[in-house]
C-alpha cells in the first residue's frame, strides 16, 4: 500500500526551464509534508518542506504546492540548473507519527 | 561539521553472518532512525529512537535488531542476513518533531549472497 506516490520514475527538463515534480498521497491525516534531493552515493538532503496549513511555500528558486483536496503536491523549480539534476523524493508525516514516508523518487535530468 | 556518518559504505557478505552497520551523529540529536532504499518503493523505515534506550519499530523491523545505548550512536544489527535485505540503507537523525529526518547519512550498500 503506497500512501506516497510519485508516479513520474524521471523527467528530463531543459536548463533554465521550470522542472515540475508531482507528488499524490492517499493519506488524510498527513499533515506536514516534505522533499529531499539525492545525488548518487550520497545520503538524501532536506530541501523544502510545507505544513497542511499552508498551500504554499517559497524557498529561492524551490516552491512547494500542496492541494489538500487533491492530496496533491508538487515541487517547482525556476530556473532549472544542471546541479539539480538528482533524485527528489517527496515525503510525508502523520500527525503524532515518527516516520516519514516516502514516495518512490523521480530522476531530474536538467539538459544544457 | 554536522554530519551523521554510517561504517561501512559497502558490504558484501554471506546469509546468515551477523553484521553490524554503524551510525554516529555529532549534533547531539535525540531522534535517530534506520530507512532501506530499494527500486520502485523509495525508503521504508526500519527502525527509529527517540532517545537513548527508546527504540521502537518502523514499517519494515523484521530481521533488523537496533540499539541506543548513547545518544550519538545508533548501530544497525543484522543476526542472521539474508539475500532479501541487500539494499541500500541509510540513517538518519533530527532534533524530533515535524523535522526528525534532517540529515541523512552517506549510506551503506549492503549485498547479502
Amino acid at each position: 500500500d503506497q500512501q506516497v506516490k510519485q508516479n513520474s520514475p524521471s523527467l528530463s527538463v531543459q536548463e533554465g526551464r521550470i522542472s515540475i515534480l508531482n507528488c499524490d498521497y492517499t493519506n488524510s491525516m498527513f499533515d506536514y509534508f516534505l522533499w529531499y534531493k539525492k545525488y548518487p552515493a550520497e545520503g538524501p538532503t532536506f530541501l523544502i518542506s510545507i505544513s497542511s496549513i499552508k498551500d504554499k511555500n517559497e524557498d529561492g528558486r524551490f516552491t512547494v504546492f500542496l492541494n489538500k483536496s487533491a492530496k496533491h503536491l508538487s515541487l517547482h523549480i525556476v530556473p532549472s540548473q544542471p546541479g539539480d539534476s538528482a533524485v527528489y523524493f517527496c515525503a510525508a508525516r502523520r500527525k503524532g507519527a515518527q516516520k516519514l514516508v516516502f514516495g518512490q523518487g523521480t530522476r531530474l535530468t536538467i539538459n544544457p | 561539521e554536522a554530519q551523521v556518518t554510517q561504517n561501512p559504505r559497502y558490504l558484501i557478505t554471506v546469509t546468515g553472518k551477523k553484521l553490524t552497520v554503524t551510525c554516529s551523529q555529532n549534533m547531539n540529536h535525540e531522534y535517530m532512525s534506520w530507512y532501506r532504499q530499494d527500486p520502485g518503493l523509495g525508503l521504508r523505515q526500519i527502525y527509529y529512537s527517540m532517545n537513548v534506550e527508546v527504540t521502537d519499530k518502523g514499517d519494515v523491523p523484521e530481521g533488523y535488531k537496533v540499539s541506543r545505548k548513547e545518544k550519538r550512536n545508533f548501530p544497525l544489527i543484522l543476526e542472521s542476513p539474508s539475500p532479501n535485505q541487500t539494499s541500500l540503507y541509510f540513517c538518519a537523525s533530527g532534533a524530533g518533531g515535524f523535522f526528525s529526518e534532517a540529515f541523512f547519512g552517506q549510506g551503506t550498500r549492503l549485498t547479502v549472497v
